[in-house]
């Protein structure tokens, strides 16, 4: 079975620095993506980034960027020029790839990001 | 921009209710989840379903949780009694079979009293 861990369970970080959010994760499987997803107050689940496993290259959207360790089974976010907006809980997800058909998502626990002005 | 339309956004109910939540998926997604979110377990796969057939339900107590398609704009989840421990946050989502991932709807607030 596969496992996704976040072993930050809160951060904090001044507005305009660059934090790091760790993820781990454990699974047999070749064929697979990962995401990072952003919860602010209203609850509403954003997606962040995703990175499939069978690129080497880091996903980066703006601020946002991963480094994606395959062997390591290692996925952090780095979140550049915090925004006080960045303020969230953010959850590491795992989804196995079944050719072109989408399976369940794994979430860890989420990191309570806080950026203080 | 495509949302996904969860209703009620928020329900009160009493021990014993039957509570239904409603779920309209992004037109053309073929792929359907209930989640769970809780601060004690997280977030909790409850059932899916793809092209309005379940495919796991493996997450929900079958003795009072029902989830269905009756068509492809509406998905549905019934708690048939409600208990105080149902008390949580539901989530639906939908995709398509693209691996770019899910969007999720906001959410039902339910608390069982």
């Amino acid at each position: 079975a596969q496992t996704v861990t976040q072993s930050q369970p809160e951060m904090s970080v001044q507005e305009a620095e660059t934090v790091t959010l760790s993820c781990t994760y454990d699974t047999s499987e070749n064929n697979y993506y990962l995401f990072w997803y952003k919860q602010p107050p209203s609850r509403q689940m954003i997606l962040v980034i995703r990175q499939e496993a069978y690129k080497q290259q880091n996903a980066t959207e703006n601020r946002f960027s991963v480094n994606f360790q395959k062997a390591a089974k290692s996925f952090s976010l780095k979140i550049s020029d915090s925004q006080l907006g960045d303020t969230a809980m953010y959850f590491c997800a795992f989804m196995r790839g079944y050719g072109g058909s989408q399976g369940n998502l794994i979430f860890g626990k989420g990191t309570k990001l806080s950026v203080k002005p | 921009d495509a949302r996904v339309t969860q209703t009620p956004r928020h329900k009160v109910t009493e021990m014993g209710q039957e509570v239904t939540m409603r779920c309209q998926p992004i037109l053309g997604h073929n792929t359907v989840f209930w989640y769970r979110q809780t601060m004690m377990q997280g977030l909790e796969l409850l059932a899916y379903f793809r092209n309005r057939a379940p495919l796991d339900d493996s997450g929900m107590p079958k003795d009072r949780f029902s989830a269905e398609m009756p068509d492809a704009t509406l998905a549905t989840l019934k708690i048939q009694p409600s208990e105080p421990r149902d008390s949580a946050v539901y989530f639906c989502a939908s995709g398509s079979s693209t691996g770019y991932g899910y969007t999720f709807g906001s959410g039902t607030r339910l608390t069982v009293v």
